[in-house]
């Protein structure tokens, strides 16, 4: 079964812009988590969505925005990025609430902002 | 809110021996699960190791296990026999069983195997 992938793996961009990430779960879950990773602040919540509906956000600022496709894949988008914004992305996904807990990282995509 | 402290920033130990890191956590709920999360250098975080909260007996996964002492808050992860390949930052995590899947990570613990 094939894992978390996430695209693209890498990614520049200056200030201002905005960027769209993609993830896609492994095969049959439903829920994708996704969290920000910065040497300064490690790793923090940015969101969940399960069959299509943001469950839970985390204390980011507006311009951080996901959604949830029917098949399970997800987006995050960043808008007028910042430099602050440069991190590591990562998502995860796991089958579903109360059946496992055990969340699949992908392998990440890399943001910098120049 | 939760919290989760890592109190050891780095550790290096030679191969073959055994090394403990720390993790210990704030909370008011009573129902969750404790893991321990890898990161390889340049690599995908994988799932080393998982507690759940109720369960009096501490988890193991062959050369891993867990001192889970629940009324002081504290879940340290034992490796025993160290490899080269178990390099990687060593993150201590903690989700509540009710409600969104967010795990709270600690900041990590770098950890070094020397040959």
């Amino acid at each position: 079964k094939a894992g978390v992938t996430q695209t693209p793996r890498y990614l520049i961009k200056t200030r201002g812009q905005q960027v769209t990430l993609s993830c896609s779960p492994i095969s049959g879950h439903r829920s994708v988590s996704w969290y920000q990773q910065t040497p300064g602040q490690g790793l923090q919540f940015l969101f969940e969505y399960f069959s299509e509906t943001q469950r839970n956000k985390g204390n980011f600022p507006g311009r951080f925005s996901g959604r949830q496709f029917s098949n399970s894949r997800s987006e995050m988008n960043v808008s007028t990025l910042e430099l602050g914004d440069s991190a590591l992305y990562l998502c995860a996904s796991l089958l579903g609430p109360g059946v496992s807990n055990e969340q699949f990282f992908g392998p990440g995509t890399r943001l910098t902002v120049l | 809110a939760q919290t989760v402290t890592q109190s050891q920033p780095e550790m290096s130990v030679q191969e073959a021996e055994t090394v403990t890191l720390s993790c210990t956590y704030d909370t008011s709920e009573s129902n969750y699960y404790l893991f321990w999360y890898k990161q390889p250098p340049s690599r995908q975080m994988i799932l080393v190791i998982r507690q759940e909260a109720y369960k009096q007996q501490n988890a193991t996964e062959n050369r891993f296990s867990v001192n889970f002492q629940k009324a002081a808050k504290s879940f340290s992860l034992k490796i025993s026999d160290s490899q080269l390949g178990d390099t990687a930052m060593y993150f201590c995590a903690f989700l509540v069983i009710q409600g969104a899947q967010k795990l709270v990570f600690g900041q990590g613990t770098r950890l070094t195997i020397n040959p």
